[in-house]
Order: C-alpha cells, then sequence, then structure tokens
C-alpha cells in the first residue's frame, strides 16, 4: 500500500526518557512534516524537511530533534520527555509544489507520566 | 500571515439533515483551502481542495465547499448527514514556505454530531 507510516502507534514513557518516534513514505514525495495535535486536538507544524534539508523549524524545545537520513524518511527523537509533550504526533509529506495538501500517517499517542 | 477560523467548536444535526461547517480565511494573496476530516482515534484525512480553479469544490462522501473572496469564506456543506460523518473538520490554509514546503495552517476543529 502507498502511504505514510508511523512507528509506534503509542508510547508510554516516563519523564526525563528519551524516545523516538519513526516515519516512512512510499509516495515518491519530496518533502515531509512533524505536526503535534494537543488534548484541545489543535494541530501545529513543528517542522518540514525537502529532501533532507530541514526547512521548517517552528518554535520547538531543543529537546526535539528530527532527522531526516534519506527523502522516505524523517524521524522525529526527543530528549528529557516532560508531561507537557504527551501529545498525538503526525508524520506528513507532499510534493514540494505550492497548493498541495498532504497525506498524514495514522498518528503516535505519546503519554509521558 | 495566512490564517482560519473556524465558527463553530461544534455542530449537532439529525441524521438525513443538511450540515453546515463555517470556515473564514485570513490571505494577503488567493490561498489554497483544504478541508480535513478527523475520526475518533484516527488520523486525517484530505476531504477536499480549493486551488483557484472552479469556486464550488467537490469533495469525497458527498462533502461540497464553496470559495467565496469576497465574504472571505470557505463553508463546508453535505445536502444529507449521515451517522457516519460525526467527527472533527479542520478548515486549513495552505502556505509555500522558501527552501519547497506547503506549509499547512489548521484551524481549531469543529465537531460534528450527528444524531438519530
Amino acid at each position: 500500500d502507498t502511504a505514510v507510516s508511523q512507528t509506534p502507534k503509542y508510547l508510554v514513557t516516563q519523564m526525563g526518557n528519551d524516545k523516538s518516534i519513526k516515519c516512512e513514505q512510499n509516495l515518491g514525495h519530496d518533502t515531509m512534516y512533524w505536526y503535534k495535535q494537543d488534548s484541545k486536538k489543535f494541530l501545529k507544524i513543528m517542522f518540514s524537511y525537502n529532501n533532507k534539508e530541514l526547512i521548517i523549524n517552528e518554535t520547538v524545545p531543543n529537546r526535539f530533534s528530527p532527522k531526516s537520513p534519506d527523502k522516505a524518511h524523517l524521524n522525529l527523537h526527543i530528549n528529557s520527555l516532560e508531561l507537557g509533550d504527551s501529545a498525538v504526533y503526525f508524520c506528513a509529506s507532499s510534493q514540494a509544489t505550492p497548493g498541495l495538501g498532504y497525506t498524514f500517517g495514522s498518528g503516535t499517542r505519546l503519554t509521558v507520566v | 500571515a495566512q490564517s482560519v477560523t473556524q465558527l463553530d467548536s461544534h455542530v449537532s444535526v439529525s441524521e438525513g439533515t443538511p450540515v453546515l461547517l463555517r470556515c473564514n480565511y485570513s490571505s494577503s494573496y488567493s490561498p489554497s483551502l483544504f478541508w480535513y476530516v478527523q475520526h475518533p482515534n484516527k488520523g486525517l484525512q484530505l476531504l477536499l481542495k480549493y486551488t483557484s480553479a472552479a469556486t464550488l469544490v467537490k469533495g469525497i462522501n458527498g462533502f461540497e465547499a464553496e470559495f467565496k473572496k469576497s465574504e472571505t469564506s470557505f463553508h463546508l456543506t453535505k445536502p444529507s448527514a449521515h451517522m457516519s460523518d460525526a467527527a472533527e473538520y479542520f478548515c486549513v490554509v495552505s502556505s509555500w514556505e522558501e527552501g519547497g514546503g506547503n506549509k499547512l495552517t489548521f484551524g481549531t476543529g469543529t465537531q460534528l454530531k450527528v444524531e438519530l
């Protein structure tokens, strides 16, 4: 199936731990994104990579570090997890063409306890 | 900066009656606008998009939206609601970022409830 797939689907961890979320797309898209959806369902962009190059970096704590080994993968590593990091994280991809929407992954629900 | 405002946080309709979800946008140029739907504990699915072609846009599952520049609106409608339409709906505007990315800015969402 052509899609954006992210793993894991659920992640429960303790404060202070370091965790990673992986994302892969097989759509041949040039650009990949990470979005955070908070408890009120508000979605906000965190990062965007175009062909492995960082192009959007919103005001996100340094504890969050995206890594793109190739244009089909964009992973999110989070250091020293805090309670406020609990959210659903969505990966997405699109072609690098103005006006296009995204294809989203199914999300990773991160719970920090 | 571009933005969208969803005028209703909750909308409740009876099955078989029309649906109207309201969205106003703010943009310094002709925007690209989208509606996405999120079913409970699911990902985001594209319903429809407007990119300066026809002002009346048809999407999946019988939804459509009309772009009205004079009113800066992009309201989502459906003639007859179905129980399966119950979900969170997001109005979204796209802006092009230098370096090659489409930045999507989401509205705060409208939760649609469909009652028997």
